[in-house]
């Protein structure tokens, strides 16, 4: 199994650029989110998904869109890129309702974004 | 909204000594989760505690969860090198698939 898989892992951008970072998962999760980890800071969720069709703004949407079109795919997309977004974007994925039992986050590796 | 305090955000050990990292929440939790992840790496899940008080164990690693479910512990039995990376609590306060996670504590063994 993949698990999750972001794409591209690393991207530099000018400021007002616009990009999509991909992530797919292949464990038929229900539960999809973006964070963003900039240095010395935890991850702050950006918006999540409880399945197709469905998502909810997280703690730092602003400058964020998101869709889930499937179960598996969850891009994030950037509508104009600024320097304050240059960070370290992961995504996550679970099955089933968190707080019912041991349901872990499944991270992917990342994508490493700078905004010039 | 839901703010998840973590200290210290640094600590350096020596090999062999035990090491404890703290996460306080503002708001009462459904459950808390712990993360570890290595430099370079993406976090990686420990464990999730549920209830109030629970206390769970993994091999040199002590989870718990407080009485009033607003914070937790994490606490590392005689440390190895194998040990460094930041971790990370995540609270969930039920109702939404929300998890806050804390600033993290940033753990260096030296041999």
């Amino acid at each position: 199994n993949a698990g999750v898989t972001q794409t591209p892992k690393f991207q530099v951008l000018k400021t007002g650029q616009s990009m999509t970072l991909q992530c797919a998962q292949d464990m038929n999760h229900e539960y999809m989110s973006w964070y963003r980890q900039d240095p010395g800071m935890g991850l702050r969720l950006i918006h999540y998904s409880v399945g197709a069709g469905i998502t909810d703004q997280g703690e730092v949407p602003n400058g964020y869109n998101v869709s889930r079109s499937t179960t598996e795919d969850f891009p994030l997309r950037l509508l104009s890129a600024a320097p304050s977004q240059t960070s370290v974007y992961f995504c996550a994925s679970s099955s089933d309702q968190p707080g019912q039992g041991n349901q872990p986050q499944h991270f992917g590796d990342g994508t490493r974004l700078s905004i010039l | 909204g839901q703010q998840v305090m973590q200290i210290p955000q640094y600590q350096h050990v020596q090999e062999g000594e035990d090491f404890t990292t703290y996460c306080n929440s503002s708001t009462t939790l459904s459950n808390i989760q712990w993360y570890k992840q290595r430099p370079g790496g993406h976090p990686v899940f420990l464990i999730q505690l549920v209830k109030s008080g629970e206390v769970k164990k993994q091999k040199r690693l002590t989870f718990q969860f407080g009485e009033a479910k607003k914070n937790s512990s994490l606490h590392i039995t005689a440390t190895q090198t194998t040990d460094v990376g930041t971790y990370f609590c995540a609270g969930n306060s039920g109702g939404t698939y929300k998890y806050i996670f804390g600033t993290g504590t940033r753990l260096k063994v030296l041999a």
